[in-house]
């Protein structure tokens, strides 16, 4: 699976509580991505990385934060969790640009 | 809103057919790609196609590509029960950084024995 671990795979969690998603890549890949999976949405990108410190928003940004102080963790932050954010999220790697992208195997979180 | 959109969304075929699902996208690309994804799993990159490309092979799939009618369609030959997947279409965009990659929903294929 390219060297792509996510951690927690499963994770439940009560409203209002922050959550906290790693991703940890070993192939040195500059970009770092994180979509969320909903059933008749495909996947959507909420932040990615294109280096250490160097984060920027997707198409479904608002209520996620997310921290790259190395070049192989990813780190997704919910503040406070809502049941809108009940969904599989999905990390993702690449290396140069418009090359392929390399999927981790995603955490299912969901939020009561 | 969604870049691309698959045609169809489920298709059911017999084991040794062909399978063609088709994509269709908004704005101009610097590429064009196929996922799969099994049951709960993640996504596998299957094959991309850059804009200046028409037609691509790799072992029993065939991907082209037309821009003027920002289309695109996955052929996959002699399909076998482990083909049985989602496949999503993702576009990438021009000036996007890295691979930032914009999926539509996918088709669920199933290839019954």
């Amino acid at each position: 699976d390219a060297g792509i671990t996510q951690s927690p795979r499963h994770k439940v969690t009560e409203t209002g509580t922050p959550v906290t998603l790693r991703c940890h890549q070993t192939e040195n890949h500059r970009y770092m991505y994180w979509y969320r999976q909903d059933p008749g949405h495909g996947l959507r990108l909420i932040h990615y990385s294109y280096g250490v410190k160097d984060t920027d928003k997707g198409e479904v940004s608002d209520g996620y934060s997310v921290s790259r102080s190395k070049t192989e963790d990813f780190l997704l932050t919910l503040e406070s969790a809502t049941s809108s954010q009940t969904s599989v999220y999905f990390c993702a790697i690449s290396g140069p640009p418009n090359t392929e992208a390399f999927f981790g195997q995603g955490t299912r979180l969901t939020v009561v | 809103s969604q870049q691309g959109e698959e045609d169809p969304q489920a298709l059911s075929i017999q084991e040794g057919e062909n399978a063609t699902m088709n994509c269709s996208y908004k704005t101009s690309i610097n590429n064009l790609q196929w996922y799969r994804q099994n049951s709960g799993r993640g996504l596998v990159h299957l094959i991309l196609i850059r804009s200046n490309e028409r037609e691509k092979h790799s072992g029993r799939l065939r991907v082209t590509l037309d821009t003027s009618k920002k289309s695109s369609s996955l052929l996959i030959t002699a399909s076998r029960a482990a083909d049985t997947a989602s496949y999503f279409c993702a576009t990438g965009l021009p000036g996007a950084s890295g691979s930032r990659l914009t999926f539509g929903e996918g088709t669920q294929l199933t290839v019954n024995p």
